[in-house]
């Protein structure tokens, strides 16, 4: 399976945009990328998932390179609101269970006022 | 709102005493997931149960167990407990027919277990 590397935390201002990138050099032609956001003391959230180039939705967008070796997920002028902890899964849909999907320490991002 | 529901919130027990979590996946889902986390090991994958059927098992201690019942709902049970596993205790539920492969998970809000 392939690993994730991720920073451990990141530190942004209120309005700006935060990119979060993920390193997976050993990804599998079937492999998916998938992010998640965790709120403290909360389950985590599903935020994106993309195979390959560019996937948009209403909270945070997803760059991916024609290597597939890294993406980046993007979130557009932050707020206090979105200080959490950001997971990068990579895994198989149809083929990797749960139990080879490692959520790792993720990224905790702090927004200040 | 993820439509998981887990109960109870919070925990508090003593050692070597024995707990049971409940959840209650989404209306619909079939698959149960249940994991651990805590401050020095993160997210935990411990096990997936399948339409009442284990599919998936991670690092589980052999003092825990799990079933899903044939109303879906799934539950946890601790036993012989030790201080080390206070922690938060999160279900999830996912919507894959198949039960098998890498599929979008719902999680709860989690019950935080304290061993004293």
């Amino acid at each position: 399976l392939a690993k994730t590397t991720q920073p451990i935390s990141m530190d942004s201002y209120e309005g700006q945009e935060v990119n979060i990138t993920c390193s997976h050099n050993n990804i599998a032609t079937n492999d998916y990328i998938t992010w998640y956001q965790q709120f403290p003391s909360q389950g985590p959230r599903f935020i994106i998932q993309g195979y390959k180039t560019k996937v948009t939705n209403e909270v945070a967008s997803l760059f991916i390179p024609a290597d597939r070796k890294s993406s980046t997920l993007s979130l557009p002028r932050v707020s206090l609101s979105d200080t959490a902890v950001y997971y990068c899964l990579v895994g198989d849909p149809v083929k990797t269970s749960y139990d080879k999907v490692i959520f790792g320490p993720g990224t905790s991002l702090s927004v200040i006022p | 709102d993820s439509g998981v529901t887990q109960t109870p919130k919070h925990l508090i027990t003593a050692t070597g005493q024995r707990v049971t979590l409940r959840c209650s996946p989404r209306s619909g889902d079939l698959s149960v997931y249940w994991y651990q986390q805590s401050l020095d090991q993160g997210l935990q994958f411990l096990i997936q149960y399948y339409n009442g059927e284990e599919r998936a098992k991670g690092n589980i201690l052999e003092r825990f167990s799990a079933q899903q019942f044939p109303d879906l709902h799934s539950e946890l049970n601790l036993s012989s407990l030790e201080l080390g596993d206070s922690a938060l205790y999160f279900c999830a539920s996912s919507p894959r027919a198949t039960g098998t492969g890498y599929q979008k998970l719902f999680f709860g809000s989690g019950t935080q277990l304290s061993v004293l």
